[in-house]
């Protein structure tokens, strides 16, 4: 595609539940980037995969967060037992990576807004 | 640790009026220095680096390494320059990702 693509755009969901947020990186970027934003807030890194792998998931804030990525595309955050805290628009990005490309500049998405009632 | 701090949460002139948005690091070692901007309703994109040295859209950047700081100018602000800013660094580290500052929301009012 010719950007980033998340889904849902909006979700909004019952304290609980547990939600899985997508995103489609440009093709044939290697480096895919989640990051939380907060209403008022920055841009908060959870997660970097380089391919498949996760070398950097040092920003996920507990263990109901994961995420996964298969065949170097396709990323799925998900939340489990989600809480009203969680409430934030979820950023996805892409990137070329070393050495290919710079890594620094990513390419975001349009973002997944999560509200928890 | 490496830290972006961006002091105003909101920065308001009037067209014409020069701005600058601050922006302070945080790192040992020779960072890069980003600035990103979302425009209302468009996504977050790159505005410009410090490597680059060149002006985007009038914006210039210097990176101070002696004050530790990447402020981000225009000697003279357009209406269409609203958005929010947001500073990011990069450490050296094949592994480094971004590190982002908390955001600027700039209104330029007629």
């Amino acid at each position: 595609g010719a950007g980033v693509s998340q889904s849902p755009s909006n979700k909004v969901t019952e304290k609980g539940k547990d939600v899985e947020l997508r995103c489609d990186p440009i093709s044939g970027h290697t480096a895919l980037y989640w990051y939380r934003q907060r209403l008022g807030q920055g841009l908060e890194f959870l997660i970097y995969f380089q391919g498949n792998s996760a070398p950097d998931k040092s920003g996920l804030p507990s263990d109901r967060f994961s995420a996964e990525r298969t065949g170097e595309s396709v990323s799925t955050l998900t939340i489990q037992r989600t809480q009203q805290e969680d409430s934030a628009v979820y950023l996805c990005a892409s990137s070329l990576d070393y050495p290919q490309g710079d890594k620094n500049i990513q390419y975001f998405g349009a973002g997944t807004r999560l509200s928890v009632l | 640790a490496q830290r972006v701090t961006q002091p105003e949460k909101l920065l308001s002139v009037f067209k014409g009026a020069p701005v600058e948005l601050k922006c302070n690091y945080s790192y040992s070692g020779s960072p890069e220095l980003f600035w990103y901007v979302q425009y209302s309703r468009q996504r977050l994109q790159l505005l410009l680096r410090h490597i680059s040295r060149e002006s985007i859209k009038g914006f210039t950047a210097d990176l101070n390494k002696g004050e530790t700081s990447f402020h981000l100018k225009k000697p003279f602000a357009q209406e269409e320059d609203s958005a929010m800013y947001y500073c990011a660094l990069s450490g050296i580290s094949g592994y480094s990702t971004l590190t982002f500052g908390k955001g600027t929301m700039l209104l330029v009012s007629p």
